[in-house]
């Protein structure tokens, strides 16, 4: 069955410093790839998704996520966090074996360092 | 346009109670989901509906909890009776079709402490 894991459940970083979010899922059969954003007292919403084509999707906020199968990752990144960007994100990921049902991820939560 | 409306935000009771929560869908989206958020935790779905039917509940503890969705649009998932484990938030989302290739919309949540 598929699974999600997020290696980090908090990073901390400054702002206007670089990030990355990891998040790796164990099966390579055809995926969907997504990942959430969840501020503070607010319901999820979608930074970006990976259904086919290139690999390098860009989301909204300036966040950016590359799939790559050989790896089953799906890191998401920021060239410059700012204070606004704290949040948790989360992964998911569905495929025919989960009959499309979203396999998510524990979070990680980013912390802005002012 | 409107999102996925959830009443209440918040809600405390006592173990052995009952509670029912209500969703809202987006107009127009055919499934709708319900999840269990447990604090440190990523979402687990507990029913997704498709209009009116269910499409998946092998997740939901059908001893004490239940839901329904009435005429496909509007939800409410009831407990009863309610324990310690249930405290959670309770989020419901919408999308136009199946998770796999189509966005889910959330609403903010029920955050269902039981004392």
């Amino acid at each position: 069955a598929q699974s999600v894991t997020q290696l980090d459940s908090q990073v901390p970083v400054f702002e206007e410093a670089p990030v990355e979010l990891r998040c790796n899922y164990s099966s390579s059969v055809s995926v969907y790839l997504f990942w959430y954003v969840q501020y503070p007292n607010q319901g999820l919403q979608l930074l970006l998704k990976y259904l086919s084509g290139s690999t390098l999707v860009k989301g909204i906020n300036g966040f950016e996520a590359e799939f790559n199968k050989s790896q089953t990752s799906f890191h998401l990144r920021k060239p410059s966090v700012h204070i606004s960007d704290t949040a948790e994100y989360f992964c998911a990921v569905s495929d025919a074996d989960s009959n499309y049902q979203l396999i998510w991820g524990a979070g990680t939560k980013l912390i802005i360092k002012p | 346009e409107a999102g996925v409306a959830q009443s209440p935000r918040y809600k405390i009771i006592e173990k052995r109670q009952s509670v029912a929560f209500w969703c809202n869908p987006i107009s127009g989206h055919a499934t709708l989901y319900w999840y269990q958020q447990i604090l440190g935790q990523g979402p687990k779905l507990l029913i997704q509906f498709q209009n009116n039917g269910v499409v998946d509940d092998s997740q939901l503890p059908k001893d004490r909890f239940s839901a329904e969705r009435l005429k496909g649009v509007d939800s409410t998932l009831k407990i009863q009776p309610a324990k310690l484990e249930d405290s959670a938030v309770y989020l419901c989302a919408s999308s136009l079709g199946r998770t796999g290739n189509t966005e889910a919309f959330f609403g903010q949540g029920t955050r269902l402490t039981v004392v």
